[in-house]
């Protein structure tokens, strides 16, 4: 069953440091999306991509963080200056449209833990 | 975004029926009704959703009722792998609407051997 994989599984860092997580979504699938869980709190929105644009993004997804779909298969985020509160589970996550019916299906997570 | 209110735990034995409920008062015409799960250490899993009628797959079955002002995910042998927490997000359906999931903070479901 093809699957939404997710690198690292865990990334430690310095406060101020940029750091790129990578996703490969489910290949024929049209919509991208970001996730982050803070230990023990609910999950959270960050942005959708969809047609090379992002096409919503929260509150919390301000100009530290860009997403970027360089290759037609690796979907990115980049965090360019890492504060401590940015430690988290970071969720990739796809689904072939972006309808109310569709389901998105996650990966595994990067645990990003910042120093 | 519609408000969704679940338990936050429950308990269950294995091999037995778990009823999972969510109250949805002010639920739209639009909106769909979907169930998410998180197991421990993982990524969310989508489990069913349903617009208006009761829905059954592979994982489990959802129950809404009439008013649609509430709904019931309804696993039917529990097993120590269902332990995790269950999440009821409603998703707009109008055009233009929000891609994104909004997740509370579910119930977490305990399943004793």
């Amino acid at each position: 069953e093809p699957e939404v994989t997710q690198t690292p599984s865990h990334q430690v860092t310095q406060m101020g440091q940029e750091v790129i997580l990578r996703c490969v979504p489910i290949s024929n699938h049209l919509y991208f999306y970001w996730y982050r869980q803070i230990l023990g709190q609910k999950v959270e929105f960050l942005v959708s991509f969809y047609n090379n644009e992002i096409s919503e993004k929260s509150e919390i997804f301000d100009d530290q963080f860009s997403v970027e779909r360089p290759d037609g298969s690796n979907f990115t985020l980049k965090i360019r200056s890492t504060k401590l509160e940015d430690s988290a589970m970071y969720f990739c996550a796809s689904s072939l449209a972006g309808s109310s019916y569709n389901e998105q299906f996650f990966g595994p997570g990067t645990r990003l833990t910042v120093l | 975004d519609a408000k969704t209110t679940q338990p936050n735990s429950m308990e269950s034995n294995e091999e037995e029926p778990v009823h999972l409920p969510c109250n949805h008062s002010t639920i739209s015409g639009t909106d769909y009704i979907h169930w998410y799960r998180q197991l421990p250490s993982q990524g969310p899993e989508y489990v069913i959703h349903g617009l208006t009628s009761n829905v059954n797959n592979r994982m489990a079955s959802l129950a809404i009722a009439e008013d649609r002002k509430s709904s019931t995910l309804i696993l039917h042998r529990a097993t120590l792998r269902d332990a995790a927490v269950y999440y009821c997000i409603l998703r707009d359906n109008k055009k233009g609407g929000s891609e994104k999931l909004v997740f509370g903070k579910g119930t977490k479901l305990t399943v004793n051997p």
